[in-house]
């Protein structure tokens, strides 16, 4: 079955301090693509990985792809309040398909 | 460009009402495609579509109708809504099939409100 699971679902952290969501998918594609989401907004792309070791960086955010254990990690480092969102990870059903499956997202809360 | 935008923000049916969301990309982007968002959910494919007069069903396409007649328009047709039919709808739109990248760009959404 085709599923793309994160973890945690929600997340509270202070500013300053470094954490980690993890996003595991089933679906046949390697390719694996982070969203943020602003509440009552639409969806904004972060990152796109692309194969096996692939890392990204923007600013706080950082993005690692594992596809031998199906796994992409989103880092944040010395979180600042203005990253507290909803973040979603996706993947594609396979490399010759665009149906697109995502993660229930993980709803970061930064605090001062 | 204005991106991806859809039509109209913000809509509340009675159960039985149909009625077409419409969206529209000035990217020239071939990939379009249909999403709802439930609250605590990610994003579920309704309906997607890889070029004009081409559509494919996603993951929950019961209820929903599209069609594709231009590369710019996918309208999305509700034919008897359902209070289940509750929800944001988002449209997008990516570069062909066979980019490397795939990178998706979304609408702002229509929050739909079924009675």
């Amino acid at each position: 079955e085709l599923k793309v699971e994160q973890n945690p679902l929600f997340l509270s952290m202070q500013e300053g301090k470094n954490y980690t969501i993890y996003c595991n998918y089933s679906t046949t594609s390697d390719r694996l693509y982070w969203y943020r989401q602003d509440p009552g907004k639409s969806l904004e792309s972060l990152f796109v990985l692309l194969s096996n070791g692939a890392v990204k960086q923007e600013g706080r955010l950082m993005a690692s792809l594992d596809t031998k254990a199906r796994l992409s990690t989103l880092h944040i480092t010395a979180a600042v309040h203005d990253l507290s969102a909803t973040y979603f990870c996706a993947g594609r059903r396979d490399d010759n398909n665009n149906d697109m499956r995502f993660g229930a997202g993980t709803r970061l809360t930064v605090k001062p | 460009n204005a991106g991806v935008t859809q039509t109209p923000k913000f809509q509340v049916l009675k159960t039985g009402q149909s009625m077409t969301l419409q969206c529209a990309q000035d990217m020239n982007h071939e990939y379009m495609s249909w999403y709802r968002q439930d609250p605590g959910m990610g994003l579920r494919l309704i309906h997607y579509s890889v070029g004009a007069g081409i559509t494919d069903q996603g993951e929950v396409p019961n209820g929903y109708n599209v069609s594709r007649s231009t590369t710019e328009d996918f309208p999305l047709r509700l034919l008897s809504a359902a209070p289940s039919q509750t929800s944001v709808y988002f449209c997008a739109s990516s570069h062909p099939l066979g980019e490397p990248s795939y990178e998706q760009y979304f609408g702002p959404g229509t929050r739909l409100t079924v009675t």
